[in-house]
């Protein structure tokens, strides 16, 4: 198993670019979710799924679009990138059974200029 | 809401030292608990968990136990590494069944000199 893969490693964009951070798990779990990760902020919970087809917000959805067409597959969207977009990127995934581990990806690092 | 408060680092220790990293909640329920890790680099690992008050979560020399009366679950590892050199992340997620939601502590740099 390759786990949670994420593309790209890192990428930098100019404000008002659109672009998609790929995130593909390959342990049929069920739950896939998007934190960011910024200095002296820990780990905050942008968007989530509970299957394919179904997402919901997390605690900092503004800015950003997912959508989950696949099991394996849940990409997220920028649409039109800002400056305080620039952080750290982790998808993350965990089967549904109540005491499941959740599997974070390596993660893409993000500039906006 | 519920919320994660965790010692600020950065933390410095010579090899062999003992470890503390304190942790404590706000949560309603019996939320389950986490302590992750991330090495330089590198996305986050799960290190230990407890899932129900008095549990005891231990993996590679560390241990936190589940204190409901404190909401607490200190990290604790009595000899430190160079390798344990990473940030630590204390995370919780709330009780019935929800737990693809984590929420973070701000997490701790710990630097483990030879």
């Amino acid at each position: 198993n390759a786990g949670v893969t994420q593309t790209p490693k890192f990428q930098v964009l100019k404000t008002g670019q659109s672009m998609t951070l790929q995130c593909a798990q390959d342990m049929n779990h069920e739950y896939m979710s998007w934190y960011r990760q910024d200095p002296g902020m820990g780990l905050r919970l942008i968007h989530y799924s509970v299957g394919a087809g179904i997402t919901d917000q997390g605690e900092v959805p503004n800015g950003y679009n997912v959508s989950r067409s696949t099991t394996e597959d849940f990409p997220l969207r920028l649409l039109s990138a800002a400056p305080s977009q620039t952080s750290v990127y982790f998808c993350a995934s965990r089967g549904r059974g109540g005491e499941e581990t959740q599997y974070f990806g390596p993660g893409t690092r993000l500039l906006v200029l | 809401g519920n919320s994660v408060t965790q010692m600020e680092g950065p933390v410095t220790l010579s090899e062999e030292a003992f470890l503390t990293i304190n942790c404590t909640y706000t949560a309603t329920g019996y939320p389950s608990l986490f302590w992750y890790v991330q090495y330089p680099g590198e996305g986050l690992q799960l290190l230990l968990k407890a899932t129900k008050a008095d549990d005891k979560g231990s993996n590679k020399g560390f241990e936190a136990t589940y204190r409901k009366e404190t909401t607490s679950f200190h990290l604790e590892k009595g000899s430190v590494q160079v390798s344990d050199s990473a940030v630590y992340f204390c995370a919780l997620s709330p009780s019935g069944g929800s737990n693809y939601k984590l929420t973070f502590g701000k997490g701790t740099l710990l630097t483990v000199n030879p």
